[in-house]
């Protein structure tokens, strides 16, 4: 079994903040995405990636992917409301299947 | 980003009767797509994997004949859920995949009372 372990858990921040989470695994994934989930409604697809120490930004979320394709974080710059939500990765192995982690539920206070 | 849709977002019925979720990829074909279950504050758990033309491949410990795998196009794969009973209320999501990422379902909340 592949796990992927989220942390912290549950964040709570001012609106304006900066905030890091991360996940981590001792299994190597093929790719590593990141999803954003509401509740009652299904994850939303943010980022892949898929090199070994790949960056990549959307907007102001920065995505990491771990040298050695164990471990990701996403890091938010000033932080504003929207930014709410349950942040869930997800290891990618054979057959495209999915693991995923149990996630990141971040609430940014206004 | 593809879109994937899910059919009905919520159903409520009696225990014992049978219900069927559908999932659609409406912008491109999948020849796979995955089904999940979700309880409350936890993780979205993999039931089975949805083959376009033949048998889906399911998770240890997911019953195959308690939830029954139909992918009889490139763009449908349906989920029934038998005889179903109240511990069977879940919020069950699919995905499918044009190429390297999934894309979700919105999702259906199923309440089995």
């Amino acid at each position: 079994t592949q796990l992927l372990e989220q942390s912290p858990q549950f964040l709570s921040i001012q609106e304006g903040e900066n905030l890091t989470v991360y996940c981590n695994s001792s299994s190597v994934f093929s790719s590593l995405q990141w999803y954003r989930q509401e509740p009652g409604e299904g994850p939303v697809l943010l980022v892949t990636v898929v090199t070994g120490g790949e960056v990549k930004k959307l907007k102001r979320l920065t995505f990491q992917f771990g040298d050695a394709r164990k471990d990701s974080s996403l890091h938010i710059t000033a932080a504003q409301p929207g930014d709410t939500g349950l942040y869930l990765c997800a290891g990618a192995s054979g057959n495209n299947r999915l693991a995923f982690g149990k996630g990141n539920q971040v609430v940014v206070i206004p | 980003g593809a879109v994937v849709s899910q059919h009905p977002s919520r159903v409520i019925c009696k225990s014992g009767t049978s219900v069927k979720i559908e999932c659609r990829s409406l912008d491109f074909q999948a020849t796979t797509m995955f089904w999940y279950r979700q309880f409350p504050k936890q993780s979205l758990m993999l039931m089975a994997t949805s083959n376009e033309g033949s048998k889906a491949t399911y998770e240890q410990g997911v019953e195959k004949d308690k939830f029954l795998i139909n992918h009889a196009s490139l763009t449908l794969s349906t989920l029934t859920v038998t005889s179903a009973h109240p511990e069977d209320s879940s919020f069950y999501i699919c995905s499918a995949s044009p190429g390297e990422a999934q894309y979700f379902g919105p999702g259906t909340r199923l309440l089995v009372l």
